[in-house]
């Protein structure tokens, strides 16, 4: 199993640029999340998806746009990148929906936007 | 949103010796995880508590679900290089909600 896989490992962007990072796992969970990770903030939820068709909003959701046509993928797209989207993006999943269970992290996506 | 309180920030410490961190919140949590992050890679799960009081080892990782469910604390016996990293704790109110993490616990490890 590969578990969580996140494209692409690195990208930089001009501003206004639109991408969508892509993210798949391959244990069958309901639960997928997308995070940011900024220089002592932790991570801050951005969206979130129960299961394949439903997606719900988290901390931060401006800027972003997800989907989930499928249980085992779950893309992040900025429309128009900014400067304060410069992160690092984690993709994360986990076996229930809204349940107690932890979660696996994938790798993460560096993006800077110019 | 609830925020979650690590301490402390950073810390150096000799290898060898031992470690203590913990995590904070004026709420009371359900569930707390612990996770590692080591450079360039996503978090790990150390250990998941799941009831007040509990206390659960991975190894020379020992981790506590404080009895208020108001913090939890991690503690690493005679750390190692390897031990480098950021530790993150977070934490679930309420089933049917999403976990929150705290801002973590840079640890690095003098030889």
């Amino acid at each position: 199993n590969a578990g969580v896989t996140q494209t692409p490992k690195f990208q930089v962007l001009k501003t206004g640029q639109s991408m969508t990072l892509q993210c798949a796992q391959d244990m069958n969970h309901e639960y997928m999340s997308w995070y940011r990770q900024d220089p002592g903030m932790g991570l801050r939820l951005i969206h979130y998806s129960v299961g394949a068709g439903i997606t719900d909003q988290g901390e931060v959701p401006n800027g972003y746009n997800v989907s989930r046509s499928t249980t085992e993928d779950f893309p992040l797209r900025l429309l128009s990148a900014a400067p304060s989207q410069t992160s690092v993006y984690f993709c994360a999943s986990s076996y229930g929906t809204g349940s107690n269970q932890p979660q696996h992290f994938g790798d993460g996506t560096r993006l800077s936007i110019l | 949103g609830q925020q979650l309180n690590q301490s402390p920030q950073s810390m150096f410490i000799q290898e060898g010796e031992d470690v203590s961190m913990n995590c904070t919140s004026s709420s009371i949590f359900n569930t707390w995880l612990w996770y590692k992050q080591d450079p360039g890679e996503g978090p790990v799960l150390l250990i998941a508590l799941y009831k007040a009081g509990e206390l659960t080892s991975n190894g020379r990782l020992t981790a506590q679900f404080g009895i208020t469910r108001k913090d939890s604390f991690l503690n690493i016996s005679a750390s190692i290089p390897s031990d480098v990293g950021i530790y993150f704790c977070a934490g679930l109110l309420n089933y049917g909600q999403n976990f929150v993490f705290g801002p973590g616990t840079r640890l690095s490890v003098l030889p």
